[in-house]
Protein backbone atom coordinates (compact mmCIF):
# COMPACT_ATOMS: atom_id res chain seq x y z
CA UNK A 1 0.00 0.00 0.00
CA UNK A 2 2.23 2.89 -1.21
CA UNK A 3 -0.07 5.96 -0.57
CA UNK A 4 2.31 8.57 -2.40
CA UNK A 5 5.76 8.27 -3.53
CA UNK A 6 8.10 11.33 -4.35
CA UNK A 7 10.84 10.94 -6.27
CA UNK A 8 13.76 11.46 -5.97
CA UNK A 9 14.61 11.78 -1.91
CA UNK A 10 17.74 13.66 -1.50
CA UNK A 11 19.00 16.17 -4.20
CA UNK A 12 22.11 18.36 -4.85
CA UNK A 13 21.38 21.33 -7.69
CA UNK A 14 24.02 23.62 -8.42
CA UNK A 15 22.86 27.14 -9.06
CA UNK A 16 21.01 27.46 -12.40
CA UNK A 17 20.66 23.78 -13.05
CA UNK A 18 16.96 22.28 -13.65
CA UNK A 19 14.95 19.38 -11.95
CA UNK A 20 12.03 17.43 -11.92
CA UNK A 21 10.34 16.20 -8.57
CA UNK A 22 8.02 13.39 -9.66
CA UNK A 23 4.80 12.23 -7.23
CA UNK A 24 2.81 9.44 -7.88
CA UNK A 25 0.02 8.27 -5.90
CA UNK A 26 -2.20 5.18 -6.10
CA UNK A 27 -5.40 6.23 -4.18
CA UNK A 28 -7.14 7.81 -7.77
CA UNK A 29 -7.42 11.29 -5.58
CA UNK A 30 -8.21 14.14 -7.96
CA UNK A 31 -6.24 16.58 -5.36
CA UNK A 32 -2.67 16.97 -5.93
CA UNK A 33 -0.47 19.21 -4.38
CA UNK A 34 3.07 20.64 -3.65
CA UNK A 35 4.33 21.86 -0.86
CA UNK A 36 7.50 23.44 0.32
CA UNK A 37 8.95 23.57 3.93
CA UNK A 38 11.27 25.80 5.36
CA UNK A 39 12.29 26.01 9.12
CA UNK A 40 10.11 28.23 10.92
CA UNK A 41 7.65 29.04 8.26
CA UNK A 42 5.34 25.75 8.37
CA UNK A 43 4.29 24.87 4.87
CA UNK A 44 3.24 26.67 1.95
CA UNK A 45 1.31 25.87 -0.88
CA UNK A 46 3.19 25.62 -4.43
CA UNK A 47 0.49 24.87 -7.00
CA UNK A 48 -2.09 22.29 -6.84
CA UNK A 49 -4.03 20.18 -9.21
CA UNK A 50 -7.85 19.72 -9.24
CA UNK A 51 -7.85 17.04 -11.40
CA UNK A 52 -5.82 15.79 -14.43
CA UNK A 53 -4.59 18.20 -17.29
CA UNK A 54 -5.31 20.83 -14.81
CA UNK A 55 -2.93 23.23 -13.16
CA UNK A 56 -3.48 26.07 -10.45
CA UNK A 57 -0.82 28.69 -8.55
CA UNK A 58 -0.49 28.48 -4.98
CA UNK A 59 0.63 30.51 -2.34
CA UNK A 60 4.73 30.57 -3.63
CA UNK A 61 4.37 29.38 -7.29
CA UNK A 62 7.43 31.79 -8.73
CA UNK A 63 10.24 29.72 -10.13
CA UNK A 64 8.40 26.44 -10.46
CA UNK A 65 6.23 24.58 -13.02
CA UNK A 66 4.13 22.05 -12.82
CA UNK A 67 2.54 19.22 -15.28
CA UNK A 68 -0.34 16.73 -14.58
CA UNK A 69 -0.61 14.82 -17.91
CA UNK A 70 -2.18 11.45 -15.71
CA UNK A 71 -4.05 11.69 -12.98
CA UNK A 72 -1.65 9.43 -10.43
CA UNK A 73 1.34 12.03 -11.32
CA UNK A 74 2.01 15.46 -10.24
CA UNK A 75 5.33 16.98 -11.44
CA UNK A 76 7.12 19.77 -9.85
CA UNK A 77 10.03 21.29 -12.22
CA UNK A 78 12.51 23.92 -11.73
CA UNK A 79 13.89 25.64 -14.44
CA UNK A 80 16.74 27.48 -13.05
CA UNK A 81 17.65 26.54 -9.55
CA UNK A 82 18.07 29.12 -6.99
CA UNK A 83 20.18 29.03 -3.56
CA UNK A 84 16.24 30.09 -2.25
CA UNK A 85 14.67 27.01 -3.50
CA UNK A 86 16.85 24.75 -1.07
CA UNK A 87 13.77 23.56 1.30
CA UNK A 88 12.16 20.14 2.00
CA UNK A 89 8.95 19.65 -1.03
CA UNK A 90 6.31 17.76 0.00
CA UNK A 91 3.80 16.46 -2.41
CA UNK A 92 -0.02 15.63 -1.07
CA UNK A 93 -3.24 13.79 -2.53
CA UNK A 94 -6.91 14.24 -1.42
CA UNK A 95 -9.74 13.02 -2.37
CA UNK A 96 -11.79 16.19 -1.76
CA UNK A 97 -10.15 19.42 -1.34
CA UNK A 98 -7.10 19.49 0.99
CA UNK A 99 -8.68 22.20 2.80
CA UNK A 100 -11.60 20.20 3.58
CA UNK A 101 -10.84 16.40 3.02
CA UNK A 102 -7.65 14.48 4.98
CA UNK A 103 -4.44 15.04 2.82
CA UNK A 104 -2.19 12.53 2.61
CA UNK A 105 1.46 13.53 2.17
CA UNK A 106 4.63 11.91 0.63
CA UNK A 107 8.09 11.49 2.47
CA UNK A 108 9.44 14.59 1.01
CA UNK A 109 12.36 15.50 -1.28
CA UNK A 110 15.55 17.28 0.81
CA UNK A 111 16.54 19.80 -2.21
CA UNK A 112 19.59 21.88 -1.50
CA UNK A 113 20.66 24.14 -3.93
CA UNK A 114 24.96 25.26 -4.27
CA UNK B 1 -5.95 35.74 3.64
CA UNK B 2 -6.32 33.39 6.45
CA UNK B 3 -3.37 32.62 9.16
CA UNK B 4 -2.53 30.13 11.63
CA UNK B 5 -0.09 31.10 14.92
CA UNK B 6 1.41 28.02 16.42
CA UNK B 7 2.78 29.82 20.08
CA UNK B 8 5.94 28.00 21.31
CA UNK B 9 8.24 26.94 18.74
CA UNK B 10 9.55 24.13 20.78
CA UNK B 11 7.20 22.63 23.95
CA UNK B 12 9.07 19.59 26.19
CA UNK B 13 7.05 17.51 28.69
CA UNK B 14 7.83 14.61 31.01
CA UNK B 15 6.42 11.21 30.45
CA UNK B 16 2.81 11.16 31.45
CA UNK B 17 2.33 14.65 31.87
CA UNK B 18 -0.50 16.58 29.97
CA UNK B 19 0.45 17.81 26.27
CA UNK B 20 -0.91 21.52 25.28
CA UNK B 21 -0.05 22.68 22.24
CA UNK B 22 -1.81 26.35 20.98
CA UNK B 23 -2.94 27.07 18.11
CA UNK B 24 -4.53 30.73 17.16
CA UNK B 25 -6.02 31.62 13.83
CA UNK B 26 -7.83 33.83 12.00
CA UNK B 27 -10.21 33.53 9.28
CA UNK B 28 -13.02 35.89 8.06
CA UNK B 29 -15.11 32.63 7.43
CA UNK B 30 -16.01 29.85 9.37
CA UNK B 31 -12.70 27.93 9.04
CA UNK B 32 -11.91 24.47 8.97
CA UNK B 33 -9.18 23.67 11.21
CA UNK B 34 -6.73 20.66 11.36
CA UNK B 35 -3.71 19.22 13.34
CA UNK B 36 -1.29 17.36 11.25
CA UNK B 37 1.83 15.72 12.55
CA UNK B 38 5.05 14.96 11.30
CA UNK B 39 7.33 11.89 12.28
CA UNK B 40 11.22 12.51 11.90
CA UNK B 41 11.90 11.86 7.94
CA UNK B 42 8.08 11.18 7.44
CA UNK B 43 5.75 13.39 5.82
CA UNK B 44 2.40 14.98 7.35
CA UNK B 45 0.08 12.19 8.63
CA UNK B 46 -3.92 13.87 9.33
CA UNK B 47 -4.37 13.98 13.78
CA UNK B 48 -7.97 15.71 13.74
CA UNK B 49 -10.48 18.06 12.30
CA UNK B 50 -12.88 20.48 13.06
CA UNK B 51 -15.77 21.29 10.08
CA UNK B 52 -18.30 22.16 11.63
CA UNK B 53 -20.61 20.97 14.75
CA UNK B 54 -19.54 19.53 17.89
CA UNK B 55 -16.51 21.94 19.03
CA UNK B 56 -14.44 19.02 20.57
CA UNK B 57 -12.66 17.21 18.05
CA UNK B 58 -11.31 13.62 19.22
CA UNK B 59 -8.55 12.38 16.77
CA UNK B 60 -6.18 9.38 16.81
CA UNK B 61 -3.43 8.59 19.22
CA UNK B 62 -5.71 10.07 22.19
CA UNK B 63 -5.56 13.71 21.14
CA UNK B 64 -7.93 16.11 20.73
CA UNK B 65 -8.54 19.36 20.59
CA UNK B 66 -11.48 21.93 21.06
CA UNK B 67 -12.68 24.62 18.69
CA UNK B 68 -13.41 28.07 20.96
CA UNK B 69 -14.62 30.69 18.29
CA UNK B 70 -14.95 33.75 20.45
CA UNK B 71 -10.57 33.07 21.50
CA UNK B 72 -10.01 31.81 17.70
CA UNK B 73 -8.61 28.83 18.95
CA UNK B 74 -7.78 25.66 18.06
CA UNK B 75 -5.59 24.16 21.08
CA UNK B 76 -4.09 20.22 21.26
CA UNK B 77 -4.26 18.46 24.07
CA UNK B 78 -3.20 14.65 25.06
CA UNK B 79 -3.64 14.44 28.84
CA UNK B 80 -0.66 11.90 29.04
CA UNK B 81 2.25 12.11 26.84
CA UNK B 82 4.48 8.92 25.43
CA UNK B 83 7.17 8.62 24.35
CA UNK B 84 6.48 8.18 20.80
CA UNK B 85 4.58 11.60 20.92
CA UNK B 86 7.83 12.87 20.00
CA UNK B 87 7.43 14.83 16.81
CA UNK B 88 6.72 18.37 15.14
CA UNK B 89 2.86 19.20 15.50
CA UNK B 90 0.79 21.31 12.26
CA UNK B 91 -2.33 23.29 12.78
CA UNK B 92 -3.85 24.22 9.51
CA UNK B 93 -6.73 26.39 8.75
CA UNK B 94 -8.61 26.64 5.52
CA UNK B 95 -11.34 29.08 4.76
CA UNK B 96 -11.18 28.13 0.95
CA UNK B 97 -11.08 24.70 -1.07
CA UNK B 98 -7.23 24.53 -1.77
CA UNK B 99 -5.95 27.27 0.18
CA UNK B 100 -4.92 25.57 3.73
CA UNK B 101 -2.28 27.83 5.69
CA UNK B 102 -0.11 25.45 7.96
CA UNK B 103 1.11 27.34 11.57
CA UNK B 104 4.95 27.22 11.66
CA UNK B 105 4.65 23.98 13.72
CA UNK B 106 5.54 23.10 17.69
CA UNK B 107 8.22 20.25 18.05
CA UNK B 108 7.32 18.19 20.72
CA UNK B 109 10.13 16.35 23.26
CA UNK B 110 8.96 13.46 25.36
CA UNK B 111 11.00 13.48 28.74
CA UNK B 112 11.23 9.93 30.23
Amino acid sequence: NAGVTQTPKFRVLKTGQSMTLLCAQDMNHEYMYWYRQDPGMGLRLIHYSVGEGTTAKGEVPDGYNVSRLKKQNFLLGLESAAPSQTSVYFCASSYGPAGVTEAFFGQGTRLTVV
Amino acid sequence: AQSVTQLGSHVSVSEGALVLLRCNYSSSVPPYLFWYVQYPNQGLQLLLKYTTGATLVKGINGFEAEFKKSETSFHLTKPSAHMSDAAEYFCAVSDQANDMRFGAGTRLTVKP
